[in-house]
């Protein structure tokens, strides 16, 4: 079965860095999406893009984070300025339509900000 | 309110009982609904979609009461393995192309 792969499965960065959060969507899937998910909360989101722009973003999703598809393949989400409150997993996931249809997650990257 | 409420649990159930649980949601503009399951510190996977009438997948039945505003999961012929957290999951069409996830109800079969 197809997957979406994210890297790394574990990024732990001082406070104030930058980190980059790498996912590479199923093949033929044109919507992407970040989640993210605190330990012991509830899985939020984050930002869905298509055709290569931000189609939607969440109130969590402010200045400090970004995407990007540099390339035909893979989708990055960056956090310039990490603060502590960034720590959790997140989850990278594509489908083929938009519109509430099926999402397949990634499976995640645990990002710890010390 | 929240937009998706569910019983954190834990569900303890014995190997072979049935259990069912539900989910409430707050808009009723609502559209789509899913369970998904979620292992502990894994990704969520897709259970199954909830359709109007209902449906069933093996030992898994999902319902939808509109009026009510709930879905229901039911497993019958509990498995040690369907010890997961099950994540009650809607789309309402006004938000646009997001999901979103109740905090999950947490099942635990034992033997």
């Amino acid at each position: 079965e197809p997957e979406v792969t994210q890297t790394p499965s574990h990024q732990v960065t001082q406070m104030g860095q930058e980190v980059i959060l790498r996912c590479v969507p199923i093949s033929n899937h044109l919507y992407f999406y970040w989640y993210r998910q605190i330990l012991g909360q509830k899985v939020e989101f984050l930002v869905s893009f298509y055709n290569n722009e931000i189609s939607e973003k969440s109130e969590i999703f402010d200045d400090q984070f970004s995407v990007e598809r540099p390339d035909g393949s893979n989708f990055t989400l960056k956090i310039r300025s990490t603060k502590l409150e960034d720590s959790a997993m997140y989850f990278c996931a594509s489908s083929e339509g938009g519109s509430g249809t099926r999402l397949t997650f990634g499976s995640g990257t645990r990002l710890t900000v010390v | 309110r929240k937009e998706v409420e569910q019983d954190p649990g834990p569900f303890n159930v014995p190997e072979g009982a049935t259990v069912a649980f539900n989910c409430t949601y707050s808009n009723s503009a609502s559209q789509s609904f899913f369970w998904y399951r979620q292992d502990c510190r894994k990704e969520p996977k897709l259970l199954m979609s909830v359709y109007s009438s209902g449906n069933e997948d093996g030992r898994f039945t999902a319902q939808l009461n509109r009026a009510s505003q709930y879905i229901s999961l039911l497993i019958r012929d509990s498995k040690l393995s369907d010890s997961a957290t099950y994540l009650c999951v809607v789309w309402i069409k006004a938000a646009g192309n997001k999901l979103t996830f109740g905090g999950g109800t947490r099942v635990l079969v034992k033997p």
